[in-house]
């Protein structure tokens, strides 16, 4: 069963940091993973998707890598603005559109 | 702009009473949706698949009576809370995965999500 953990929890940063947030997941054999951002009490907006054979994608100031073999993903976000603040979920998919989610970094820039 | 829509985004209601959440795709036809459930400060889990013209596949420990999912048109799956209780106050959240034309292969579209309060 894929299992799926986000590090940190929870990270504040002063506006303008650079700043990288982990996602770790148990089994690599996934078909892509894929990057959201939620507002609270909001849906999920999708942020970057990396298929299973690529190891980056990048989106204005936001860079995400793909290691399947050490199962980790990490999303980078250059120049932080109070706009970030949100919880950022990872979600690995293993085939058959199974999605897991991780369980989220919640994101706080200070202005 | 959103490419799935979800309605309502939130309700309120008494115990004993159900509730029916809707699922559209905009612009493109989804023949599977996802339909999941998040409590406070936790992550998504899902609660089951919905498949046009037939049964949906329902995740362990999710009961089909309770949820019932109806997928009858290639854009639209509908989740009513049956004799929703307390317990079932939750954030429900439907998606639906890139069809021809619309999104990357693999990439979830998220609907805005239903809040439900259950009195």
């Amino acid at each position: 069963k894929q299992e799926v953990t986000q590090i940190p929890a929870a990270l504040s940063v002063p506006e303008g940091e650079n700043l990288v947030l982990n996602c770790s997941f148990t089994d690599s054999a996934i078909y892509n993973l894929q990057w959201f951002r939620q507002d609270p009490g909001k849906g999920l907006t999708s942020l970057l998707l990396i298929q299973s054979s690529q190891r980056e994608q990048t989106s204005g100031r936001l860079n995400a890598s793909l290691d399947k073999s050490s199962g980790r993903s990490t999303l980078y976000i250059a120049a932080s603005q109070p706009g970030d603040s949100a919880t950022y979920l990872c979600a690995v998919s293993g085939g058959y559109q199974k999605v897991t989610f991780g369980t989220g970094t919640k994101l706080q820039v200070i202005p | 702009g959103a490419v799935v829509s979800q309605h309502p985004s939130w309700v309120i209601c008494k115990s004993g009473t159900s509730v029916k959440i809707e699922c559209r795709s905009l612009d493109f036809q989804a023949t599977t949706m996802f339909w999941y459930r998040q409590f406070p400060k936790q992550s998504l889990m899902l609660m089951a698949t919905s498949n046009e013209g037939s049964k949906a596949t329902y995740e362990q420990g999710v009961e089909k009576d309770k949820f019932l999912i109806n997928h009858a048109s290639l854009t639209l799956s509908t989740l009513t809370v049956t004799s929703a209780h307390p317990e079932d106050s939750s954030f429900y959240i439907c998606s639906a995965p890139s069809a021809s034309g619309r999104g990357r292969a693999g990439e979830l579209f998220f609907g805005e999500g239903s809040r439900l309060t259950v009195l």
